[in-house]
């Protein structure tokens, strides 16, 4: 079975600063994929960024990147130069291979960002 | 822009009446998924469709049944809703299975069950 753990299920940041979300995850498989979804209220959820599992560099999109430590199981999202827009609802997934090889998402909790002005 | 339609955004119904959430894509998409999404808490899937070939997830109740009647549509039906039948539906879609494919998700049809 595949876990995703969020531990935070809020967290605050002042515009313009940096926060960074945790997630930990568990699969017994070897190729997969790890995914940040963010859900803003009332509107659709949109992937932020993803990550491959055998790519030992951490992927980048804008102001988001991941810090992917595979032998820790840990797959953190750092949101630089924070703006209104980013409040949302962030979520982990994982989405596992041989045995789950049609795409299944295992979501975690969530993490809810506040922003402040 | 091509999107993931959800119809109605928001949904009453009564404890027990029938009720159709509606999925419709413009991505031209072979799979459509529906997953459940609680109050706080994580989505969790239902079924999903590969073309015409229906997914049940183990957990998914009898309750909860879906049809695809081509590529662009999906409907979840729920035949009988109790009031732990509330929540957000959501919707997504992607080209394939594999691990490489992105879902992409609907605004979500939220339910209330009075």
């Amino acid at each position: 079975a595949q876990t995703v753990t969020q531990s935070q299920p809020e967290m605050s940041v002042q515009e313009a600063e940096t926060v960074t979300l945790s997630c930990t995850y568990d699969t017994s498989e070897s190729d997969y994929y790890l995914f940040w979804y963010k859900q803003p209220p009332s509107r659709q959820m949109i992937l932020v960024i993803r990550q491959e599992a055998y790519k030992q560099q951490n992927a980048t999109e804008n102001r988001f990147s991941v810090n992917f430590q595979k032998a820790a199981k840990s797959f953190s999202l750092k949101i630089s130069d924070s703006q209104l827009g980013d409040a949302a609802m962030y979520f982990c997934a994982l989405r596992g291979g041989l045995t789950d090889s049609w795409g299944k998402l295992q979501f975690g909790a969530g993490t809810q960002v506040v922003v402040t002005p | 822009d091509a999107m993931v339609i959800q119809n109605p955004r928001y949904q009453v119904t009564q404890f027990g009446k029938p009720v159709t959430l509606s999925c419709s894509q413009t991505l031209n998409h072979n799979v459509m998924y529906w997953y459940q999404q609680k109050s706080s808490q994580a989505p969790k899937l239902l079924f999903h469709y590969y073309d015409k070939d229906f997914n049940n997830e183990a957990d998914t109740p009898d309750n909860f049944q879906s049809r695809r009647p081509n590529t662009s549509f999906c409907f979840l039906d729920i035949r009988s809703p109790g009031l732990g039948d509330a929540a957000m539906y959501l919707c997504a879609t992607s080209r394939e299975r594999g691990l490489t494919d992105t879902q992409y998700f609907g605004p979500g049809t939220r339910l209330t069950v009075l």
